[in-house]
């Protein structure tokens, strides 16, 4: 089946410093979805791309979708102790059917 | 405007014991799914719902677990017999039908413990 792999699977950074989280698929996707996870919380959708070379911004949030539309990366600048949490990407496994398969995710600790 | 609602938040059963899950939908929306989260771990799809119909069960169990999207009332995910394993967050999520756009509300989740 359709797997998405996500790296790096941690990244411990002090505040000020950017951070990229990666995510890669062996097949095309349709689209993909990020998604951000406090300690303790539920994932709360952040943005979604769908258009080959997209890319979108979210204040310092940068949101890239690979040419070939099998690769996505997020990119945070200057990042801030309320940016801690687990980044997930997910990605539609059938357009039809609208489930979707997530990365393993990137947790991201900020040091103040 | 309530958003995706999951109870109960925390869940402790013995092993052997039956745990049902609940979830309700944002209001207006038709489609249901429940994902599995183990510790330090991703979320796992398990099963995807519309009113009364089972649409993509391919990431549950085939046994002991099963899920219903009922016509009246929220959708309930059953494990029967629960063993240790089975001690994860479960997470509930709905969208609306909008063409092609997919994004999922989540709900709290309900944090299963099994002893």
């Amino acid at each position: 089946g359709q797997q998405v792999m996500q790296i790096p699977q941690y990244q411990h950074v002090q505040e000020g410093e950017d951070f990229t989280t990666y995510c890669n698929s062996s097949t095309t996707l349709s689209n993909i979805q990020w998604y951000k996870q406090r300690p303790g919380g539920h994932p709360v959708f952040l943005i979604q791309l769908v258009k080959s070379g997209e890319v979108k911004k979210q204040k310092r949030l940068t949101f890239q979708f690979g040419e070939a539309k099998k690769n996505s990366s997020l990119h945070i600048t200057a990042t801030q102790t309320t940016d801690v949490g687990t980044y997930f990407c997910a990605a539609v496994r059938d357009t039809g059917r609208r489930a979707l398969t997530f990365g393993s995710g990137t947790r991201l600790q900020v040091q103040p | 405007n309530a958003g995706v609602m999951q109870n109960p938040r925390h869940l402790v059963r013995r092993r052997g014991q039956e745990a049902r899950l609940r979830c309700s939908p944002m209001k207006g929306h038709s489609h249901v799914y429940w994902y599995r989260q183990l510790p330090e771990e991703g979320l796992k799809f398990m099963v995807y719902l519309q009113k009364e119909n089972i649409i993509d069960e391919s990431g549950m169990p085939k046994e002991r677990f099963s899920a219903e999207f009922p016509k009246e009332g929220p959708s309930i995910l059953r494990i029967q017999q629960v063993v240790r394993g089975d001690s994860a967050a479960y997470f509930c999520a709905s969208s609306s039908i909008a063409g092609g756009f997919n994004e999922q509300f989540f709900g709290p989740g309900t944090r299963l413990t099994v002893l």
